[in-house]
This record gives structure tokens, C-alpha cells and sequence, in this order.
């Protein structure tokens, strides 16, 4: 079965630092990745869409990697701020292109240090 | 714009109790789905549909209905509440359901059965 997973549960990092997260995945390498942002109470928020063919893909102090060769997204947050503080989760789209189904990571706690 | 709206917040039941948990959006999107959200489990589907009419299963269905009449709303149906379907109930939607869109969640509904 596919398999996606963040493998920090919780990071704690001091603010102005950069915070990087991981995603790891199992199998064949989806065309699509995307990363969230979710907010104690409060629903999934997107942050940023990578596709296969894509290596790299920014959005103001967000940069997101994926490497199909590793098998692996990295998600960085540069000069990191108190207000970063979140779950952040990573998903992929399913075993055939344009299958419909979203699987979700179980998420990575980020504390940001002031 | 509201996007994405789940009623009720919050729901006790008990069990053999059914209830429906309300989705509906203003966004004019063709894909929904639904997620429940437990403690180190992540986001998992329950069903979700490519359009008015058309549903399917998705990672975990068993308890749980859906049906699709119009393209705003989405419904889910506990048949028989269980203790084991206390959960945080996720509804998104997006443009596309490829992996391609991003989703946008509401802020769910926190059912607990008794």
C-alpha cells in the first residue's frame, strides 16, 4: 500500500532559524505533493503545490523540494517567526495519474522559539 | 466568499444514534470529500466525489454515507454511531480532485459517542 510519512512528529526550532521539515513516500512517485498548514481547532489551510517535473518551488519564506529519486519532500520556512507555529502536513495524489484520492501525512509539529 | 462550511461544530451522540453532518461550499468546485482526523493516524478519506451524482469509497467508508445531489453540498451520514467513529470530521473541496488543486477545508465538526 502507499505510504506517506513525516518523520518528525514535533521540531523545535529557534526563531530566525530555518525550519525543515521532511515527507517521505513509499512506491511509485506521485505526480503531484502537497503541503498544509493546520492551526489548533481549525482546518487544513494549503501552502504550496509541487509537481513531479517541478524540483523546487517557492512562496515568500516557503520553499518546497521534491526529489523522486529519494523519495522525498523537504518543506522549509526561512527566518522563522513565532506565528510559523503549527502542524504542518504533506499529501500526495494516488497510484495512477488523475486518481482521485488525496493521502495525507500525519503531520509534523513546529514550535518556533522566541 | 465563506468557502468551505461543516455544521454542527460540535456533536455528542450516542451510540446507535445517526446523524448527518452537513458540508456545503460557494465555490462552484466539482470535487468533495470528506476526512476524519484522529490522533496519530492523520487525515484519512471516507468518501468523496468528482460531481453532482457521483461518489466513491474511499480509505475508510465502513459506518458512514454519502450522497451528491447538487453541487454544493455533501452530506455524510453516520448510520449507527459507534464509539470508534469518534473523530474530527474534515469536509474540502477543490476545482479539480487530481492532486493538481488545492483542497480547501472547512473547520470541521468534533464528534464524540458515547
Amino acid at each position: 500500500s502507499q505510504k506517506i510519512e513525516q518523520n518528525s512528529e514535533a521540531l523545535n526550532i529557534q526563531e530566525g532559524k530555518t525550519a525543515t521539515l521532511t515527507c517521505n513516500y513509499t512506491n511509485y512517485s506521485p505526480a503531484y505533493l502537497q503541503w498544509y498548514r493546520q492551526d489548533p481547532g481549525r482546518g487544513p489551510v494549503f501552502l504550496l503545490l509541487i509537481r513531479e517535473n517541478e524540483k523546487e518551488k517557492r512562496k515568500e519564506r516557503l520553499k518546497v523540494t521534491f526529489d523522486t529519486t529519494l523519495k522525498q519532500s523537504l518543506f522549509h520556512i526561512t527566518a522563522s517567526q513565532p506565528a510559523d507555529s503549527a502542524t504542518y502536513l504533506c499529501a500526495k495524489n494516488g497510484a495512477n495519474f488523475g486518481n482521485e484520492k488525496l493521502t495525507f501525512g500525519t503531520g509534523t509539529r513546529l514550535t518556533i522559539i522566541p | 466568499n465563506a468557502g468551505v462550511t461543516q455544521t454542527p461544530k460540535f456533536q455528542v451522540l450516542k451510540t446507535g444514534q445517526s446523524m448527518t453532518l452537513q458540508c456545503a461550499q460557494d465555490m462552484n468546485h466539482e470535487y468533495m470529500s470528506w476526512y476524519r482526523q484522529d490522533p496519530g493516524m492523520g487525515l484519512r478519506l471516507i468518501h468523496y466525489s468528482v460531481g453532482a451524482g457521483i461518489t466513491d469509497q474511499g480509505e475508510v467508508p465502513n459506518g458512514y454515507n454519502v450522497s451528491r445531489s447538487t453541487t454544493e453540498d455533501f452530506p455524510l451520514r453516520l448510520l449507527s454511531a459507534a464509539p470508534s467513529q469518534t473523530s474530527v470530521y474534515f469536509c474540502a473541496s477543490s476545482y479539480q480532485g487530481f492532486g493538481n488543486s488545492p483542497l480547501h477545508f472547512g473547520n470541521g465538526t468534533r464528534l464524540t459517542v458515547t
